[in-house]
């Protein structure tokens, strides 16, 4: 089966710094990584996706990057702010069409302190 | 869109008791709901994943005669903690799944519940 391993398990910048996140996951198989943010007690939210036929995805602060051939995927948020700090997983899964019930392979996290 | 509630949000009960958690999609239809539970600083734990109208699948380890679940309709899955203990204490949450795009670049992936903190004493 897939497995997924993410480092660091906490990082700690300072407001406005960029911080990156990197996971590496076994299953070359494996086409679709989402990663989500886990506020404290509050269940994890999708901030950002890709999938394999791209190497690099934006959202305002927020990109990801993927190398197939490595086999790792990274979060780069830029620019952060306190409201930045939560825990983050990867997460790597074969998507493939409708019907299917494959369940997300999670990394263990990484608490994210922004430091004002 | 993609909006999953549970409920409740926490709850506390007697060691013996049983508990029930309700994980609802409000905006998709769900063919699928997967289960987690979640310890203190760690990762989401895959209990089980439920399909509307039959059997759930459970992880090995997970008792599933301790952990019922009934994925009634397309909308709604319920988790049942039965005589739990204390070391059922847990984080428990839910993701639905739809068969379709619900966000557009966002298809057929999980989206998960707010989590429901139980508590037996």
């Amino acid at each position: 089966g897939e497995n997924v391993e993410q480092h660091p398990s906490t990082l700690s910048v300072q407001e406005g710094d960029s911080a990156v996140i990197k996971c590496t996951y076994s299953d070359s198989a494996s086409n679709y990584f989402p990663w989500y943010k886990q506020e404290l007690g509050k269940g994890p939210q999708l901030i950002i996706d890709i999938r394999s036929n791209v190497g690099e995805k934006k959202d305002q602060r927020i990109a990801v990057t993927l190398n197939k051939t490595a086999k790792h995927f990274s979060l780069h948020i830029t620019e952060t702010q306190p409201e930045d700090s939560a825990v983050y997983f990867c997460a790597a899964i074969l998507s493939i069409s409708s019907g299917s019930a494959r369940q997300l392979t999670f990394g263990s996290g990484t608490q994210l302190t922004v430091l004002p | 869109g993609a909006v999953v509630s549970q409920h409740p949000s926490w709850v506390i009960c007697k060691s013996g008791t049983s508990v029930k958690i309700e994980c609802r999609s409000l905006d998709f239809q769900a063919t699928t709901m997967f289960w987690y539970r979640q310890f203190p600083k760690q990762s989401l734990m895959l209990m089980a994943t439920s399909n509307e109208g039959s059997k759930a699948t459970y992880e090995q380890g997970v008792e599933k005669d301790k952990f019922l679940i009934n994925h009634a309709s397309l909308t709604l899955s319920t988790l049942t903690v039965t005589s739990a203990h204390p070391e059922d204490s847990s984080f428990y949450i839910c993701s639905a799944r739809a068969p379709y795009a619900v966000i557009p670049g966002l298809a057929y992936e999980q989206y998960f519940g707010p989590g429901t903190r139980l508590t037996v004493t």
